[in-house]
């Protein structure tokens, strides 16, 4: 039952360095998000693929990109990080059809110093 | 934008005691989620409702999304020591979603 991978679960980067944050979902779903959780602040949604081969834009995509490598694997990358990037992030998938509910990893705690 | 009113903001009961926590909205959803999230993982969803007016339950948890579709509430009943988390609620249309900030949920030895 894996469901939802993440990797790595945790990182910590100085300023400025580059990162790739991986996901993997082998539950065949259509659909695959990238949030983050701080304090206080709930989930927000950094981006989203609702197929592979699209991408688009959540609430928060500044600073951060992304690729749908395939339908499984949807990666997050952190160019030059900032210390704002701090977080908890989470990848989530889920089937396709409307209002289908979403699925989570367990996360990857990173911290940018 | 739109957002997800969720309250209380955290919860310190007694083991054994009832909880109600909800969410409110000034829009409308095609679906509620419920979610859990644990220390050091990732939500898990608790309960999904598709139809207002919908009651559903998961053992010892009831949600229910409200006839106006802005709102929806969560009860947990008889609560034990492993109900200790943080709980989400989540609006959904088509394919975007907004969650609550959570309600952080104590039990008192």
């Amino acid at each position: 039952n894996a469901g939802v991978t993440q990797t790595p679960k945790f990182q910590v980067l100085k300023t400025g360095q580059s990162m790739t944050l991986q996901c993997a979902q082998d539950m065949n779903h259509n659909s695959m998000y990238w949030y983050r959780q701080d304090p206080g602040m709930g989930l927000r949604l950094i981006y989203y693929s609702a197929s592979e081969g699209t991408t688009d834009k959540g609430e928060v995509p500044n600073g951060y990109n992304v690729s749908r490598l395939n339908k499984r694997e949807f990666s997050l990358r952190l160019e030059s990080a900032a210390p704002s990037q701090t977080s908890v992030y989470f990848c989530a998938s889920s089937s396709r059809g409307r209002n289908q509910p979403q699925h989570f990893g367990d996360g990857t705690r990173l911290s940018i110093l | 934008g739109q957002q997800l009113n969720q309250s209380p903001q955290s919860m310190f009961i007694q083991e054994g005691e009832d909880v109600s926590m909800n969410c409110t909205s000034s829009s409308i959803f095609n679906t509620w989620l419920w979610y859990k999230q644990d220390p050091g993982e990732g939500p898990v969803l608790l309960i999904a409702l598709y139809k207002a007016g919908e009651l559903t339950s998961n053992g010892r948890l009831t949600a229910q999304f409200g006839i106006t579709r802005k709102d929806s509430f969560l009860n947990i009943s008889a609560s034990i020591p492993s109900d200790v988390g943080i709980y989400f609620c989540a609006g959904q249309w088509d394919d975007k979603i907004i969650f609550g900030k959570g309600t952080r949920l104590h039990i008192l030895p």
